[in-house]
């Protein structure tokens, strides 16, 4: 099946700590994507990339970094910097080319820090 | 600065009623307008898009009715059903925005039985 992998589904924390978020798509895509949802907020981007090597912040990158060493895979790090991490984090994908914008969703991970 | 606003926050329609929801952006420059679909504890799915050079789309239940000059489109969930009870997000991107895709903050749409 091709489509996005998140994972952990669920992930704990204790405050202080720098924890990785894993993405992964097979979808031969392009262009990566993070955002952050919290209640009421809508998505917002917090790093993006259009190709390996290279991303380029977003509404709201500080306290997180990213790498893109591999086209299928965008990972990030949600560092003791970030003030707020406790919430919902979506990763997607999209084609870059042909005027195309649609991005797919993975599930999703929510994040947890106490 | 939000550049896609949303109304309303939450939505209770009855089954077999209409939905609609909301949305006005500020630059002109945006040329595709996407809907998403979004269930709890999910990640949003694409449900139907516009762009700016056609007044609606209809894709079953679903239509998109798209206002140029007054900067707003919105969306038409025809005989809504229980199913349909979700967040649904507008979004808004352009070209020489390396495809990012600005939201709107969301509609909780409740379809009662």
């Amino acid at each position: 099946d091709g489509g996005i992998t998140q994972s952990p589904k669920y992930l704990f924390r204790k405050e202080g700590q720098n924890v990785t978020l894993s993405c992964e798509q097979n979808l031969n895509h392009d262009a990566m994507y993070w955002y952050r949802q919290d209640p009421g907020q809508g998505l917002r981007l917090i790093y993006y990339s259009q190709i390996v090597n290279d991303f380029q912040k977003g509404d709201i990158a500080e306290g997180y970094s990213v790498s893109r060493e591999k086209k299928e895979s965008f990972p990030l790090t949600v560092t003791s910097a970030q003030k707020n991490p406790t919430a919902f984090y979506l990763c997607a994908s999209s084609i870059v080319s042909g005027g195309s914008y649609e991005q797919y969703f993975g599930p999703g991970t929510r994040l947890t820090v106490t | 600065q939000q550049q896609v606003k949303q109304s309303p926050q939450s939505l209770i329609v009855q089954k077999g009623g209409i939905s609609i929801i909301n949305c006005a952006y500020e630059n002109t420059a945006f040329d595709y307008f996407p809907w998403y679909q979004q269930f709890p504890g999910k990640g949003p799915a694409l449900l139907i898009a516009i762009r700016p050079d056609v007044s609606e789309k209809k894709e079953g239940r679903f239509t998109i009715s798209f206002n140029k000059s007054a900067k707003q489109f919105s969306l038409h969930i025809m005989d809504s059903q229980p199913g349909d009870s979700a967040t649904y997000f507008c979004a808004a991107s352009m070209r020489g925005s390396n495809y990012k895709l600005t939201f709107g903050k969301g509609t909780l749409l409740t379809v009662n039985p």
